[in-house]
């Protein structure tokens, strides 16, 4: 079974700290997403990687930058956290396979509350 | 690009009774769609997916869903709901061509009760 992992399920920050939110993929997948989950707006696309070393803006991407040093492991990065970004984010891998659609797969989330 | 419009933020049912839950996409270009659960403090997982062929869609728990070209919908439906089926659903869409990205809808809470 695919497992995707995240570093925290619940993690409490103060304004102004640098948040870093961890994501591991086992299954050598080479996409990787971050999304954000508010209620009443859904999921968000916040930033995604399709390679190492490679990073793509999705919808949302203004307050995060993302790291991806080696496949498997892909990192949210909050360089100054503000209360607009309490929030649950949702990591998902996918592999790539051309001419298809491949699903992704989802970690179990990390909900993050900002003082 | 690409929008999701689910119509209802919540449905409450009871146990044993069929159930609906609506989607309606926009797109310039061809998409995929997919049907997404979310349990209570949980990720998601994908229920069902439509990307080629027969338009009538069966996915896992029961749960089927039917693409509606020239309505640009696909409804999520099931015969009979259990109290187990409890949770928030999600309709996404990614174009065919191009990065796998998804965009949801704002989500659906099914309410089961007894």
């Amino acid at each position: 079974d695919v497992k995707v992992t995240q570093s925290s399920r619940y993690l409490v920050k103060r304004t102004g700290e640098k948040v870093f939110l961890e994501c591991v993929q086992d299954m050598d997948h080479e996409n990787m997403f971050w999304y954000r989950q508010d209620p009443g707006l859904g999921l968000r696309l916040i930033y995604f990687s399709y390679d190492v070393k490679m990073k793509e803006k999705g919808d949302i991407p203004e307050g995060y930058s993302v790291s991806r040093e080696k496949k498997e492991r892909f990192s949210l990065i909050l360089e100054s956290a503000s209360t607009n970004q309490t929030s649950m984010y949702l990591c998902a891998s996918s592999i790539t396979t051309s001419g298809t659609y491949n699903e992704q797969f989802f970690g179990p989330g990390t909900r993050l509350t900002v003082l | 690009a690409q929008s999701v419009t689910q119509l209802d933020s919540q449905v409450p049912v009871f146990e044993e009774a069929p159930v609906e839950l609506r989607c309606n996409y926009s797109s310039s270009v061809s998409v995929y769609l997919f049907w997404y659960v979310q349990y209570p403090n949980q990720g998601l997982q994908l229920l069902l997916k439509y990307l080629s062929g027969s338009t009538l869609v069966k996915g896992i728990n029961g749960f089927e869903a039917e693409f509606n070209k020239s309505q640009t919908s696909f409804h999520l439906r099931k015969p009979s709901v259990h109290i187990s089926d409890t949770a928030e659903y999600f309709c996404a869409v990614t174009m065919v061509s191009g990065y796998s990205t998804l965009t949801f809808g704002k989500g659906t809470m099914l309410l089961v009760s007894p």
